[in-house]
C-alpha cells in the first residue's frame, strides 16, 4: 500500500524568505503522479503543483518547486519569497497511474508566513 | 479553468432529516468526482468515487445508504445524507477529475446537524 509522509506537523517562515516542505512516499510502482496542495482558512484546496514520476525535471509553477528525488521517495515544496497569503495548510499526495482514482494524501504541513 | 463549485456552503439542519449536497464542474466533464470527509485540523478523509452513470464505489467504513451519491451527468454529483445526526457533523469537499490524474475540489460544505 502506498504511504504520504510529512514529518513537519507545523513551519514558519518570515515574509520575502524561502521555506521547504517536506514529503516522503513509499511505493512499489514505478508510474505515478505527485501533488502539493493548498488548503487556506477558507479551507478551498488549490492545486500547487504536479509532478509526473517518468519526468526527471523537477516541476516549477512561479514562486512554487519541487525537489522529486525518485530514488530516495522525495518529493519536497520549495516556496521563495514567501508571501502572507502563503499562510495555509499543505498536502502532499500521490496518485498510482494503474489506480486514478484515488489520491493518497499526507497529513499536512501548516506554513505560517509572518510579516 | 478546472472550476469546480459546492452548493450549499454551510448548512444547518435537524437531527433526523436528510441533506443534498451538490457538486459540480463549471468548466470541463468529469466522469469521475471524489466525495471526502474533513475533521478539523486533519486531512481529507475519502468516502467515494462517484462514476457518471454508474454506482458509486464506497470507501470501507463508509455507510452506502447513510450516504448516497448520484452522478447524474458529466457535471453534476451529488451527496445526500440521509438521517442526518450530530455526528454527521463535519466539513464535506468533493473533487472532479480533470484528464485522467488531477483532481480539482470544491470549495467544500459545512454541515452542522443540531
Amino acid at each position: 500500500a502506498q504511504t504520504v509522509t510529512q514529518s513537519q506537523p507545523e513551519m514558519s517562515v518570515q515574509e520575502a524568505e524561502t521555506v521547504t516542505l517536506s514529503c516522503t512516499y513509499d511505493t512499489s510502482e514505478s508510474n505515478y503522479y505527485l501533488f502539493w496542495y493548498k488548503q487556506p482558512p477558507s479551507r478551498q484546496m488549490i492545486l500547487v503543483i504536479r509532478q509526473e514520476a517518468y519526468k526527471q525535471q523537477n516541476a516549477t509553477e512561479n514562486r512554487f518547486s519541487v525537489n522529486f528525488q525518485k530514488a530516495a521517495k522525495s518529493f519536497s515544496l520549495k516556496i521563495s519569497d514567501s508571501q502572507l497569503g502563503d499562510t495555509a495548510m499543505y498536502f502532499c499526495a500521490f496518485m498510482n497511474t494503474r489506480n486514478t482514482d484515488k489520491l493518497i494524501f499526507g497529513t499536512g504541513t501548516r506554513l505560517q508566513v509572518f510579516p | 479553468g478546472a472550476v469546480v463549485s459546492q452548493h450549499p456552503s454551510w448548512v444547518i439542519c435537524k437531527s433526523g432529516t436528510s441533506v443534498k449536497i451538490e457538486c459540480r464542474s463549471l468548466d470541463f466533464q468529469a466522469t469521475t468526482m471524489f466525495w471526502y470527509r474533513q475533521f478539523p485540523k486533519q486531512s481529507l478523509m475519502l468516502m467515494a468515487t462517484s462514476n457518471e452513470g454508474s454506482k458509486a464505489t464506497y470507501e470501507q467504513g463508509v455507510e452506502k445508504d447513510k450516504f448516497l451519491i448520484n452522478h447524474a451527468s458529466l457535471t453534476l454529483s451529488t451527496l445526500t445524507v440521509t438521517s442526518a445526526h450530530p455526528e454527521d457533523s463535519s466539513f464535506y469537499i468533493c473533487s472532479a477529475l480533470a484528464g485522467q490524474e488531477t483532481q480539482y475540489f470544491g470549495p467544500g460544505t459545512r454541515l452542522l446537524v443540531l
